[in-house]
């Protein structure tokens, strides 16, 4: 069965740093997003992406963060200057249409020291 | 803005009992409503969705949940626990107007007692 798949599965950065998190979704799928889970809370949506641009984004989502698909088959996203209120698991979605199910990957834990 | 409610951060079921786990969302236009599951340190799994047509919905292992427009509610249901159903359940529910944002609920961590 097809997976969204994320790398690294685990990032420490310091304080100030550029973190690149990469997925790689369903491979038919035309929508891809970014969401987050800070330990204990909920999951929060941070943007979604179509047809290379962002569709839509949050609050969380400023201009610290950008998203790209390089290639045909990466979705990334960058925080150019991590703060520790950044630490949390990045999950990365995809699905089929705007409304349709999101396939989550497994996380990417992001610790800020 | 639209929002989802889960009563009941913890709920705590014998092996072999009922799980009944509460979501209520807040929109007065009905939205797409899933059900996800995450087990410990592993992302999360789509365990069923309601878009359109019949309002009970099943999904996987063993799973169902009933879209009640009335009650602006979508109950998850699995007739008897087993010690792998413990993990974490998040309700979450999309805009029927093309939103992409999915709005998630707090979760509910189910507890199965041997």
């Amino acid at each position: 069965e097809p997976e969204v798949t994320q790398t690294p599965s685990h990032q420490v950065t310091q304080m100030g740093q550029e973190v690149i998190l990469r997925c790689v979704p369903i491979s038919n799928h035309l929508y891809f997003y970014w969401y987050r889970q800070i330990l204990g809370q909920k999951v929060e949506f941070l943007v979604s992406f179509y047809n290379n641009e962002i569709s839509e984004k949050s609050e969380i989502f400023d201009d610290q963060f950008s998203v790209e698909r390089p290639d045909g088959s990466n979705f990334t996203l960058k925080i150019r200057s991590t703060k520790l209120e950044d630490s949390a698991m990045y999950f990365c979605a995809s699905s089929v249409s705007g409304v349709a199910a999101r396939y989550f990957g497994p996380g990417t834990r992001l610790t800020v020291t | 803005a639209q929002s989802v409610t889960q009563l009941g951060s913890h709920v705590s079921v014998s092996e072999g009992a009922l799980v009944l786990l509460r979501c209520n969302y807040s929109s007065s236009v009905p939205p797409y409503l899933f059900w996800y599951v995450q087990y410990p340190n592993q992302g999360l799994q789509l365990l069923l969705k309601y878009t359109t047509g019949a309002t009970l919905v099943k999904g996987i292992n063993g799973f169902e949940a009933e879209f009640k427009k009335s009650e602006t509610s979508f109950h998850l249901t699995k007739p008897s626990a087993h010690m792998s159903d413990a993990a974490e359940y998040f309700c979450a529910v999309s805009d029927v107007d093309s939103s992409y944002k999915l709005i998630f609920g707090s979760g509910t961590r189910l507890l199965v007692r041997p």
